[in-house]
């Protein structure tokens, strides 16, 4: 069975230029979670979606980022405008009705020059 | 809020040997889960264990256990004969029980297999 979709894997892209990395979860599962991993802050939590439904954005750093779900199978995560300091790997993430346990996908490595 | 800490920036253990990452937290909540997720170079998240907080017994996978000490908030996992393929960082992680909860991180242990 595939696992957790993301891509792209890399992205490299210039301070202000819009950066949007898509996420397929796994079938039949119906929540989805945001994550961002940097040196300084770790992994922490973006957002996250119950049902299509935003739960939690109190993750979400400012109004430059955005995060939809507009189907059971497809979220997007969006940047605009980007900035250096957004550089980090994007998680996502997807469970069973928020059961245990969350599974990852491969991550998405953004740089931001 | 919950908070997560793992002491341990950086381990290291023979090829073979046993060695344990600790990790403590912090939470009001009753009912919960404790995860271990390891993050080999490749930088997927995989999920190594996981507890019930309601569960007296301690999980175990394999090579891999944890001892689970509830009144202390304690959490620490034990890699038993460790393969080289153990190498990662360890990141141990809380959730609180119900519908579409958060994982909290704490800030990993990178471990190193030598030979």
């Amino acid at each position: 069975d595939a696992g957790v979709i993301q891509s792209p894997r890399h992205e490299v892209t210039e301070m202000g230029q819009e950066v949007t990395l898509r996420c397929k979860p796994i079938s039949g599962h119906n929540s989805l979670f945001w994550y961002r991993q940097t040196m300084m802050r770790g992994l922490e939590l973006l957002i996250y979606f119950n049902n299509n439904v935003p739960i939690d954005d109190s993750g979400m750093p400012e109004d430059r980022f955005s995060a939809k779900m507009p189907n059971a199978s497809f979220s997007t995560l969006k940047i605009q405008p980007s900035e250096p300091r957004d550089s980090a790997v994007y998680f996502c993430a997807s469970s069973l009705d928020g059961s245990v346990p969350q599974y990852f996908g491969p991550g998405t490595r953004l740089t931001v020059t | 809020a919950q908070t997560v800490t793992q002491s341990q920036p950086e381990m290291s253990v023979q090829e073979a040997e046993t060695v344990t990452l600790s990790c403590t937290y912090d939470t009001s909540e009753s009912n919960y889960y404790l995860f271990w997720y390891k993050q080999p170079p490749s930088r997927q998240m995989i999920l190594v264990i996981r507890q019930e907080a309601y569960k007296q017994q301690n999980a175990t996978e394999n090579r891999f256990s944890v001892n689970f000490q509830k009144a202390a908030k304690s959490f620490s996992l034990k890699i038993s004969d460790s393969q080289l393929g153990d190498t990662a960082m360890y990141f141990c992680a809380f959730m609180r029980a119900g519908t579409a909860s958060k994982l909290t991180f704490g800030t990993g242990t990178r471990l190193q297999v030598t030979l």
